[in-house]
């Protein structure tokens, strides 16, 4: 079983500023990475997925990933109150049968 | 509007009172999956199904039962509620796993087991 790990938080930042959310995992032959963003009762939302090395940007947003360190990043730019939320890391377990999760990083923006 | 929709919203039940809760999505996906979510441990799996007639444990599958019948809905049954299933219940679907496939999620399904 493949883990994913992320920090719990929260992470404050102010307004405006870039918000910094991190991700590791196991299983070394992962191949697909999401990321999903939950606000509180509210059931996840697709951010964006990257599958290649390097960085994949998507307006305001940009992950990052690096297989040889199996770590995954999303950057958020510009941040905005709205943006606080949990967000969740996933990716495909080795069967392929499921979405792992990482427990989710909680980040607040204050205006 | 393509979407995943789940009933009911929100359920009150007790201990041994058997119950369903149905899924529903309109994108002709293949694949259909239910999480529990819990406090402090994350989205879990319960049961997955990658196509009709197709269904396998997850992560966390005592307890529950699910069945797929027709493509479009995967309802999860609890057979004898206990308090430990008390949850945010949520049913997802996508076209598969392939790399760029994207999981949608139902709106939940919160559950308290008295």
């Amino acid at each position: 079983q493949k883990e994913v790990e992320q920090n719990s938080g929260p992470l404050s930042v102010p307004e405006g500023a870039i918000a910094s959310l991190n991700c590791t995992y196991s299983d070394r032959g992962s191949q697909s990475f999401f990321w999903y963003r939950q606000y509180s009762g509210k059931s996840p939302e697709l951010i964006m997925f990257i599958y290649s090395n390097g960085d994949k940007e998507d307006g305001r947003f940009t992950a990052q990933l690096n297989k040889a360190s199996q770590y995954v990043s999303l950057l958020i730019r510009d941040s905005q109150p709205s943006d606080s939320a949990t967000y969740l890391c996933a990716v495909h377990n080795q069967a392929g049968t499921a979405l792992i999760f990482g427990k989710g990083t909680t980040l607040s923006v204050s205006s | 509007e393509a979407q995943v929709t789940q009933n009911p919203r929100y359920l009150i039940t007790v201990t041994g009172k058997k119950l369903t809760v149905t899924c529903s999505q309109n994108m002709n996906h293949e694949y259909m999956s239910w999480y529990r979510q819990d406090p402090g441990l994350g989205l879990r799996q319960i049961y997955y199904s990658m196509n009709v007639e197709v269904t396998d444990k997850g992560d966390v599958p005592e307890g529950y039962k699910v069945s797929r019948k027709e493509k479009r809905n995967f309802p999860l049954i609890l057979e004898s509620p206990s308090p430990n299933q008390t949850s945010l219940y949520f049913c997802a679907s996508s076209q598969g796993l392939a790399l760029t496939d994207t999981q949608y999620f139902g709106p939940g399904t919160r559950l308290t087991v008295l």
